[in-house]
């Protein structure tokens, strides 16, 4: 069973505050690392797929590097808006034979007071 | 353009009956995934297609889950004899492909409740 352990569990900032998270998972059989973005009552949105050790990502204020080798990944959120303000899951593709399935951490809970 | 749609939004059920999740991916999109999420647990894998084929069925979570699909496009998650931890949101993903790491895109779910 691989394991992919998000923190914190939830995090509260102020608007203007810029905030980081933290996606841990297997360092071994590495095949891509995906973030989303879940709104409440919408669908879990992409924000970046992942593949490269060092590899960055930037999408706006907010942005995610990557460390296959300690099996690790960190998404920035710069300047946070109350807009933000949502669930912010990362999951995990060993590839392989199962290179269709990705595992779930159970996601950073952002709430950003205006 | 269109989305990934999921339906019936809500479903609700008495314990025992069998029901039946659709989903239709974007068109286009050779690969579709389906996963839950029961009430305070993180999203859980069930299964994935690419083209009409499941190569791994390893998240169904008994026997009486199953699931098919047609004509690279429209898939059909069913549940016999329903339990109450079956309750939970049923989402669908679809992308281009499942091996070049492409983004999944989510529809907004099937809410099922089993009284």
């Amino acid at each position: 069973i691989l394991n992919v352990e998000q923190s914190p569990q939830s995090l509260h900032v102020q608007e203007g505050d810029s905030t980081n998270f933290t996606c841990s998972f297997p360092s071994s059989n590495f095949y891509a690392l995906h973030w989303y973005r879940w709104e409440t009552a919408k669908s879990p949105e992409a924000l970046f797929v992942m593949t490269l050790n060092g590899d960055e990502k930037k999408k706006g204020r907010i942005s995610a590097t990557l460390n296959t080798k300690e099996g690790y990944s960190y998404l920035y959120i710069k300047g946070s808006q109350p807009e933000d303000s949502a669930t912010y899951l990362c999951a995990f593709n060993a590839g392989g034979t199962s290179y269709g399935k990705l595992t779930f951490g159970q996601g950073t809970i952002l709430t950003v007071h205006p | 353009g269109a989305g990934v749609s999921q339906s019936p939004s809500n479903k609700v059920t008495e314990k025992g009956k069998d029901v039946e999740l659709r989903c239709d991916p974007i068109s286009g999109h050779t690969a579709l995934y389906w996963y839950r999420q029961r009430l305070g647990q993180g999203l859980e894998f069930l299964i994935y297609f690419q083209g009409n084929s499941a190569p791994d069925k390893s998240g169904l979570p008994s026997d009486r889950f199953s699931a098919e699909r047609t004509g690279e496009s429209v898939s059909t998650l069913t549940i016999q004899r329903t339990q109450q931890e079956d309750s939970a949101v049923y989402l669908c993903a679809s992308s281009l492909d499942y091996y070049s790491n492409q983004p999944q895109h989510f529809g907004d779910g099937t809410r099922l409740s089993i009284l």
